[in-house]
């Protein structure tokens, strides 16, 4: 089945770093949607992106929609404690009606 | 205005068994989509509900079935059981059936 290579899968960073991921298709994708998922609860959506090319930002969160259309990225500035958690990218074909879902990226802050 | 809402948080049954879990949608939602997410994995799709109709449906048996009512809320019923079944069921509705999806906090079940 489809699949988005998601990394790195986990990343230890101090507080005050900025942050990178990406995820990554071998399908065009029409939609891609980040979430950040905390233990014991569900995903919260972050950042939608509906055009190749778009860079759109939420608060001190940055994505951006691959040219390609098979890529994404997420970049996160100045972390803080609370950006701990699981990101994950979730791409949507066109027409279709389910999301489909990275592995994850786990982020853990050292204070 | 009240987000998705799952019930129950958690559940324990027993292999062949039946389980019934439920989710209302947010408010002014029309869609509700249903994921099964195991430890340590993305989230996968079950099915979507559309206006009470199934709208597509993942690479899950018949025994994952489901319904939606005209309040739009929905429940996820699963037959038989089997072991593998343990997840976090997560429940997802949207204003449409292609726009963003916004989760509930999920109804974590263990066969035992």
């Amino acid at each position: 089945g489809q699949q988005l290579n998601q990394s790195p899968q986990s990343m230890f960073i101090q507080e005050g770093e900025d942050v990178s991921m990406n995820c990554t298709s071998s399908s065009i994708f029409n939609t891609w949607l980040w979430y950040k998922q905390d233990p014991g609860e569900g995903p919260v959506l972050l950042i939608a992106l509906y055009k190749a090319g778009e860079l759109t930002s939420n608060g001190r969160l940055t994505a951006q929609f691959g040219i390609t259309r098979k890529d994404s990225f997420l970049n996160i500035s100045a972390s803080i404690p609370s950006d701990v958690g699981i990101y994950f990218c979730a791409g949507r074909f066109q027409g279709a009606q389910k999301l489909v879902f990275g592995q994850g990226t786990r982020l853990t802050i050292n204070p | 205005e009240t987000g998705v809402t799952q019930s129950p948080t958690h559940l324990i049954k027993t292999r062949g068994q039946q389980v019934t879990l439920r989710c209302s949608s947010q408010s002014g939602h029309n869609t509700v989509s249903w994921y099964q997410q195991a430890l340590g994995q993305g989230p996968q799709f079950i099915f979507q509900y559309y206006r009470e109709e199934e709208n597509g449906r993942g690479n899950f048996p018949p025994r994952f079935s489901g319904l939606q009512f005209p309040n739009y809320s929905s429940e996820l019923n699963v037959n038989a059981l089997e072991l593998d079944d343990s997840a976090l069921y997560l429940c997802a509705s949207s204003p449409g059936n292609y726009n963003e999806q916004f989760f509930g906090p999920g109804t974590r079940l263990t066969v035992l």
